[in-house]
C-alpha cells in the first residue's frame, strides 16, 4: 500500500514550458485535490476532483489544468509556466465515507520556474 | 482579514517544555478542526482532529476547540526533539468539502 505517489520529485522549468505533475493513490479515494505550498503562506487549495470524471476549481486555479479519468490518477498540468508558480505541489487524497475527514497527502514535488 | 491565522512562529522549546500551538479564525460556521504535522520536505499528515467545542486527548497531545471565541490550541506535553515540525491547522464547515488550512507554525525542540 504506497498512499499517495507523486512525480517528479523536483524540477526546473523555464518560462513558457509546460508540464504535467503526476499524483496516484492506491486508497480507492474518491476525492482527490491539489495543494500549492508558499513560504509562509499555508496551502492553498488549487482544484479538487470529489470522483472520476468531475472537477472543480478552488483557491487559486489559474494557470492551471486537472483532468480525472479515474479513481487513482489526478493529474495537474501547467501551461505556460510563470515564475510565480515556482512552489512546492502537494496532491491528497481522502474516503469522503470518512467522518475525521483525514486527507492523506503525497509527499510532495517542488518546482522552479526560471 | 484571513479566514484562518497562524503564527508562523518559529517557536523554539527545550525538550521536556509544554508547548502551545493557536489558531483563530473568522467564520463561525467551521465546525471540524484539525491539526496537521509536516515535517522538512515531507506531506503534511493529520495529528489529531475534533468536531465541534471541546477537548481532546491522544498521548501528549490535546487539542481544544474554543467555538466562542473563535479559537483552537493545540498543546504537546514533555516535548521531544522529534517534534521538531510544522504545526498546521485546518478547518471546515459542514457542508463544504474543502478544508482551509492556517499558514503553520514551526516549531523547533531542542535536546
Amino acid at each position: 500500500n504506497a498512499g499517495v505517489t507523486q512525480t517528479p520529485k523536483f524540477r526546473i522549468l523555464k518560462i513558457g514550458q509546460s508540464m504535467t505533475l503526476q499524483c496516484t493513490q492506491d486508497m480507492n479515494h474518491n476525492y482527490m485535490y491539489w495543494y500549492r505550498q508558499d513560504p509562509g503562506m499555508g496551502l492553498k487549495l488549487i482544484y479538487y476532483s470529489v470522483g472520476a470524471g468531475i472537477t472543480d476549481k478552488g483557491e487559486v486555479p489559474n494557470g492551471y489544468n486537472v483532468s480525472r479519468s479515474t479513481t487513482e490518477d489526478f493529474p495537474l498540468r501547467l501551461e505556460l509556466a510563470a515564475p510565480s508558480q515556482t512552489s512546492v505541489y502537494f496532491c491528497a487524497s481522502r474516503d469522503g465515507t470518512s467522518r475525521s475527514y483525514e486527507q492523506y497527502f503525497g509527499p510532495g514535488t517542488r518546482l522552479t520556474v526560471t | 482579514q484571513k479566514e484562518v491565522e497562524q503564527d508562523p512562529g518559529p517557536l523554539s522549546v527545550p525538550e521536556g517544555a509544554i508547548v502551545s500551538l493557536n489558531c483563530t479564525y473568522s467564520n463561525s460556521a467551521f465546525q471540524y478542526f484539525m491539526w496537521y504535522r509536516q515535517y522538512s520536505r515531507k506531506g503534511p499528515e493529520l495529528l489529531m482532529y475534533t468536531y465541534s467545542s471541546g477537548n481532546k486527548e491522544d498521548g501528549r497531545f490535546t487539542a481544544q476547540v474554543d467555538k466562542s471565541s473563535k479559537y483552537i490550541s493545540l498543546f504537546i506535553r514533555d516535548s521531544q526533539p522529534s517534534d521538531s515540525a510544522t504545526y498546521l491547522c485546518a478547518m471546515r464547515d459542514t457542508g463544504f468539502q474543502k478544508l482551509v488550512f492556517g499558514t503553520g507554525t514551526r516549531l523547533l525542540v531542542s535536546p
